[in-house]
């Protein structure tokens, strides 16, 4: 167990519809990372936060959004879906600053299909 | 921009026999980590190893070990005496203050 939760596991939804995703991180860590896996693709990054902010922003689509809450926790909002976007969603947190070479930690995922 | 390359979308070995997974990535910064995750079938991601950038001495974990070349920014991952349980998806990452980045994933099929 990695520590990081991600709810819920899998997901079915039509297109034209929207979703969010919740990425709970380890305790004590700050940073959450958001990353998008294709079927048998490589991870891509969609977007960073640290701290309630927004830290970093990958090959994320305008249809997403993602916010980190005071305690934490992370959303990541899909609208408007498309069949493309049926994916795994990573969310993976880690300690940033001092400690930064801990590696991140990754949830199970959740797995979306559009149908 | 920090970015990771992985060059080799597929690779595999023989079983028993070893195989050298690639890595390059880019970054002015001096200070940052490196590491190898594995994705086998279960999609669960898995830390296999981790190189600090100060150490110029190559991580080893058992079976895994890289080969550091800092001026070059390379990090490629030894595998040895291949086992069925490596097949999976393997990334490479790099990390720095506040910043992570993975690469796109090499598939390794470990033949019996």
């Amino acid at each position: 167990d990695s520590g990081v939760t991600q709810t819920p596991k899998h997901l079915i939804t039509a297109t034209g519809q929207r979703v969010t995703l919740r990425c709970s991180p380890r305790s004590g860590d700050l940073s959450v990372y958001w990353y998008q896996q294709s079927l048998d693709q490589g991870l891509q990054f969609l977007i960073q936060y640290y701290n309630g902010e927004e830290r970093a922003k990958g090959n994320i689509l305008e249809r997403f959004s993602a916010q980190q809450f005071p305690d934490l926790h992370s959303e990541l909002n899909l609208s408007s879906l498309e069949l493309g976007d049926s994916a795994l969603y990573f969310c993976a947190s880690s300690v940033e600053g001092v400690e930064r070479n801990t590696e991140a930690f990754f949830g199970q995922g959740t797995r979306l299909t559009v149908v | 921009a920090q970015t990771v390359t992985q060059s080799q979308p597929e690779m595999s070995v023989q079983e028993a026999e070893t195989v050298t997974l690639s890595c390059t990535y880019d970054t002015s910064e001096s200070d940052y980590y490196l590491f190898w995750y594995k994705q086998p079938p279960s999609r669960q991601m898995i830390l296999v190893i981790r190189q600090e950038a100060y150490k110029q001495q190559n991580a080893t974990e058992n079976r895994f070990s890289v080969n550091f070349q800092k001026a070059a920014k390379s990090f490629s991952l030894k595998i040895s005496d291949s086992q069925l349980g490596d097949a999976a998806m393997y990334f490479c990452a790099y990390r720095s203050a506040f910043i992570g980045r993975f690469g796109a994933g090499t598939r390794l099929t470990v033949k019996p």
